[in-house]
C-alpha cells in the first residue's frame, strides 16, 4: 500500500538557517504530493503541493520538488523564521477512482530559535 | 468564509461516559474525514465519507466508536463507552473531491478529548 516516510524530528534551528525536511514515498500509480503544516493548537493546513513529476510546489518561502526517480518530495526553506515553528506533514494521494484520501507521514516538529 | 467547524473544542469526561464530537464541513464539499492525533500514534484516519456515505471505516478502533453523516452539513463521531486510551485530539476535515482527485483537505481546529 501507499506510505510516506519523513525525517525524524524534532528539528531545532536558529533563525535565518536553511531548512530541509526529507520525505520519501511509496505508491502505485502517479500520486500527488503535499506538505501540510500544523501550528500549535490548530488543525493542519495545506502548505504546498505538486501533482506530477518535476513539478515544484512553493508557498511562503517553502519549496518542494516532486522527484519521481528518487520517490522524494523534500521540503526546503532558505531562511527560517521563529514563526515557522510548527509540525510539518508530508502526504500523498494516489490518483484514480479510489483516490479519496491522503496518506500522511508521521510529522516533523520544527522549532526555530531567535 | 467559514472553515470546518468542530465542537466542542475541549471535552473532559470520565471513563464509561458517552462522548459525541460534532463537525460542520465547508459548504459544497463532498468528502468528510475524521482523524485522531496522539503523540504515540501520530495522525490516524478513522473514517471518511463521500457524499454522506461512509466509504472506509477500517481505521475505527473498535465497536465503541461510531460515526454518522446524516446530511451534507453535519457529522458526528461518538465514543461509547469512553476509555482513558481514547484521549486524543480529534480532527474533522473536508474536501471537494472530483475527477479521481481527493482535493485539498481543510481541517477544523480539533476537539481535544481527555478521558479520566
Amino acid at each position: 500500500g501507499d506510505s510516506v516516510t519523513q525525517m525524524e524530528g524534532p528539528v531545532t534551528l536558529s533563525e535565518e538557517a536553511f531548512l530541509t525536511i526529507n520525505c520519501t514515498y511509496t505508491a502505485t500509480g502517479y500520486p500527488s504530493l503535499f506538505w501540510y503544516v500544523q501550528y500549535p493548537g490548530e488543525g493542519l493546513q495545506l502548505l504546498l503541493k505538486a501533482t506530477k513529476a518535476d513539478d515544484k510546489g512553493s508557498n511562503k518561502g517553502f519549496e518542494a520538488t516532486y522527484r519521481k526517480e528518487t520517490t522524494s518530495f523534500h521540503l526546503e526553506k532558505g531562511s527560517v523564521q521563529v514563526s515557522d515553528s510548527a509540525v510539518y506533514f508530508c502526504a500523498l494521494s494516489d490518483s484514480g477512482p479510489t483516490a479519496r484520501q491522503l496518506t500522511f507521514g508521521s510529522g516533523t516538529q520544527l522549532t526555530v530559535l531567535p | 468564509d467559514a472553515g470546518v467547524i468542530q465542537s466542542p473544542r475541549h471535552e473532559v469526561t470520565e471513563m464509561g461516559q458517552e462522548v459525541t464530537l460534532r463537525c460542520k464541513p465547508i459548504s459544497g464539499h463532498n468528502s468528510l474525514f475524521w482523524y485522531r492525533q496522539t503523540m504515540m500514534r501520530g495522525l490516524e484516519l478513522l473514517i471518511y465519507f463521500n457524499n454522506n456515505v461512509p466509504i472506509d471505516d477500517s481505521g475505527m478502533p473498535e465497536d465503541r466508536f461510531s460515526a454518522k453523516m446524516p446530511n451534507a452539513s453535519f457529522s458526528t463521531l461518538k465514543i461509547q463507552p469512553s476509555e482513558p486510551r481514547d484521549s486524543a485530539v480529534y480532527f474533522c476535515a473536508s474536501s471537494l473531491a472530483s475527477g479521481g482527485f481527493p482535493g485539498e483537505l481543510f481541517f477544523g481546529e480539533g476537539s481535544r478529548l481527555t478521558v479520566l
